[in-house]
């Protein structure tokens, strides 16, 4: 594909229940990373995989977020359990050396 | 980790050059100044990078401070659609971690 590609772009859960976010980067890139986004605010870091393997996790908020890497691509965020304050934009970016490329977000909402 | 100030809000005409403004006074000696801008409702997307010396390319430039305290990112002639929230990071490149930590941002305003 020309670029990373998340989905789904919205999603609407009911607190409690489990999500799971997908990122296509593009291919080749080997750095991936998750952010959230607050309406109104700047991007907090979740984690970030170089390879398969997560050297920062430091920001993922809670042990109800979890993410993987498989074959150096896709990647997938899970949320369980989700809560009123998980909802937000969650950006995927990936990189090769120097400039990230974001894709669209997922709109996550939860009632 | 070094951290970036920017002001929280410019305004420029459009047709007319803008400086953005960028302090970071206690950046490393491998820590790259990078420049990203986001449009509304959009994924953030790459404008520009450098170390030491002043770049340019087709969306803009970037002046560094001889210091390396502060830099400012130019946009040599704003159109509406250059109106988005630009963010000044930094980049540590020697470290294994690539982790780019993100500020508030500027959002610039164009008025036509």
């Amino acid at each position: 594909g020309a670029g990373v590609s998340q989905s789904p772009s919205n999603k609407v859960t009911e607190k409690g229940k489990d999500v799971e976010l997908r990122c296509d980067p593009i291919s080749g890139h080997t750095a991936l990373y998750w952010y959230r986004q607050s309406l109104g605010q700047g991007l907090e870091f979740l984690i970030y995989f170089q390879g398969n393997s997560a050297p920062d996790k430091s920001g993922l908020p809670s042990d109800r977020f979890s993410a993987e890497r498989t074959g150096g691509s896709v990647s997938t965020l899970t949320i369980q359990r989700t809560q009123q304050e998980d909802s937000a934009v969650y950006l995927c970016a990936s990189s090769l050396v120097n400039e990230a490329f974001f894709g669209q977000g997922t709109r996550l909402t939860v009632v | 980790d070094a951290k970036t100030t920017q002001p929280n809000s410019m305004e420029s005409n459009e047709e007319e050059p803008v400086h953005l403004p960028c302090n970071h006074s206690t950046i490393s000696g491998t820590d790259y100044i990078h420049w990203y801008r986001q449009l509304p409702s959009q994924g953030p997307e790459y404008v520009i990078h450098g170390l030491t010396s002043n770049v340019n390319n087709r969306m803009a430039s970037l002046a560094i401070a001889e210091d390396r305290k502060s830099s400012t990112l130019i946009l040599h002639r704003a159109t509406l659609r250059d109106a988005a929230v630009y963010y000044c990071i930094l980049r540590d490149v020697i470290g294994s971690n690539y982790q780019l930590i993100w500020g508030a941002g500027t959002k610039l305003i164009i008025k036509p």
